[in-house]
């Protein structure tokens, strides 16, 4: 199994806090996404990064920002949470080279509630 | 635009049963496709995928996939499901900028 973890695997806030979650990699892989999913919706993508410090929006971005200062890691902030960014999260990795297909690899999960 | 469709919601079939997933997809180049599954509570694992050759393609627990250009289609398929099959299972199109594309997931049942 790809080496990724997501921490914490589950949380519950309050309304208008901050939150962070974390995706970890010992793959060395250029690629990381970050994607909720909720029902009815499968997997929808809000950003990810293409390298230390590149990172670009996906289809749900507003709400979200990310920060990725080494390979191995890439934060999701959500600067203040609303209820409708209850959901689980998934973290993704993959090595993105132009030559191969791109396969992706998730990592277990984050269920964060908005109260 | 890019785009994958997958009509069933939800499958229900008996233990032992064939199977067939549909997965249809928009793409102008030649795709590359994935099926992925999810059990509940976990994170999704890749089944097979294609990208060029033989258009039947061999997976994991005994899936395969059938790729069809004519019909933009990559169906998935199981000759006898097992009770333990019984997960959401997702197809995904990779697009230009090695991003997937996916579609919103078929729940499978199985039926004792």
């Amino acid at each position: 199994d790809a080496g990724i973890t997501q921490s914490p695997r589950h949380k519950v806030t309050e309304t208008g806090t901050p939150v962070t979650l974390r995706c970890h990699q010992t793959e060395n892989h250029r690629y990381m996404y970050w994607y909720r999913q909720d029902p009815g919706h499968g997997l929808r993508l809000i950003h990810y990064s293409y390298g230390v410090k590149d990172t670009d929006k996906g289809e749900v971005s507003d709400g979200y920002s990310v920060s990725r200062s080494k390979t191995e890691d890439f934060l999701l902030t959500l600067e203040s949470a609303t209820s409708s960014q209850t959901s689980v999260y998934f973290c993704a990795i993959s090595p993105g080279q132009p030559t191969i297909y791109n396969e992706q690899f998730f990592g277990p999960g984050t269920r964060l509630t908005v109260l | 635009a890019q785009s994958v469709t997958q009509p069933d919601i939800h499958i229900t079939v008996s233990e032992g049963a064939s199977l067939e997933l549909r997965c249809n997809y928009s793409y102008g180049a030649t795709p590359y496709l994935f099926w992925y599954v999810q059990s509940p509570g976990q994170g999704l694992q890749l089944l097979l995928k294609y990208f060029s050759g033989d258009t039947l393609v061999q997976g994991i627990k005994g899936f395969e996939a059938e790729f069809k250009r004519s019909q933009s289609s990559f169906n998935l398929r199981k000759p006898s499901v097992h009770w333990s099959d019984a997960a959401e299972y997702f197809c995904a199109v990779e697009d230009s900028n090695y991003q997937l594309i996916w579609g919103a997931g078929t729940k499978l049942i199985i039926k004792p």
